[in-house]
């Protein structure tokens, strides 16, 4: 299965700042997922980057808060943008895999203060 | 649309005691059903998947699952359970019909605790 490195692992910021996460996979792959865990709560999905192409938000989700970089087929990056501490979450990128679903990364933990 | 529920926050159990956590879902066609196991500071591991076949599923570190069609559930169990399977787990389901893994719907966790 692919191996997903995401860095960092975590971070604590100050509101107002932005903080940019990035995400290598060990082989090339069409989708890259950006997702969102809220403490205490379930995964929700932010993003499909595809390379190549603008990534596709989820409802609830807007490039200008997390922009999304897809250079190329191993590698991506999220931004959260102007942070307030509702954005304190870890946040988890993701490949599609045709065995397992889907493959995570081991996650950022972000704390905003 | 597809949904996925988790109904129990919290499960218990000693250690040595069979150990389920329960998952129903809905989808407006054939799932596709994944779980998934989040330790403390961890990303998600994937534990085992229906896709189609044989109803009863086994996966990693002895864990396996039953697809039952008509309660619409996708249970996950262990016969004996250990302090090491501590964590939190996900169901996920996505509708055979849907283009993309990335459709797909989790769960909000169930938190298993095993004591010695």
């Amino acid at each position: 299965s692919a191996v997903i490195s995401q860095k960092p692992s975590r971070d604590i910021c100050q509101r107002g700042t932005s903080l940019t996460i990035q995400c290598q996979v060990d082989s090339q792959v069409t989708m890259m997922f950006w997702y969102r865990q809220q403490p205490g709560q379930s995964l929700t999905l932010i993003a499909t980057a595809n390379q190549g192409s603008e990534a596709t938000y989820e409802s609830g989700f807007v490039i200008d808060k997390f922009p999304i970089s897809r250079p190329n087929l191993t590698f991506s990056t999220l931004t959260v943008s102007n942070m307030s501490p509702e954005d304190s979450s870890i946040y988890l990128c993701s490949v599609e895999h045709q065995n397992y679903g889907y493959t995570f990364g081991s996650g950022t933990r972000l704390t905003v203060v | 649309a597809q949904s996925v529920a988790q109904p129990e926050d919290q499960v218990n159990v000693a250690e040595g005691n069979p150990l389920t956590v329960k998952c129903t879902y809905s989808v407006s066609g054939n799932p596709y059903l994944f779980w998934y196991v989040q330790y403390p500071n961890r990303g998600l591991q994937f534990l085992l998947k229906y896709i189609t076949g044989d109803n009863l599923v086994k996966g990693s570190y002895g864990f396996e699952a039953e697809f039952n069609k008509s309660q619409t559930s996708f249970h996950l169990k262990k016969p004996s359970a250990l302090v090491s399977d501590s964590a939190l787990y996900f169901c996920a389901v996505r509708d055979k019909e849907t283009d993309s893994w990335g459709k797909f719907q989790f769960g909000a966790g169930t938190q298993v605790v095993v004591t010695p």
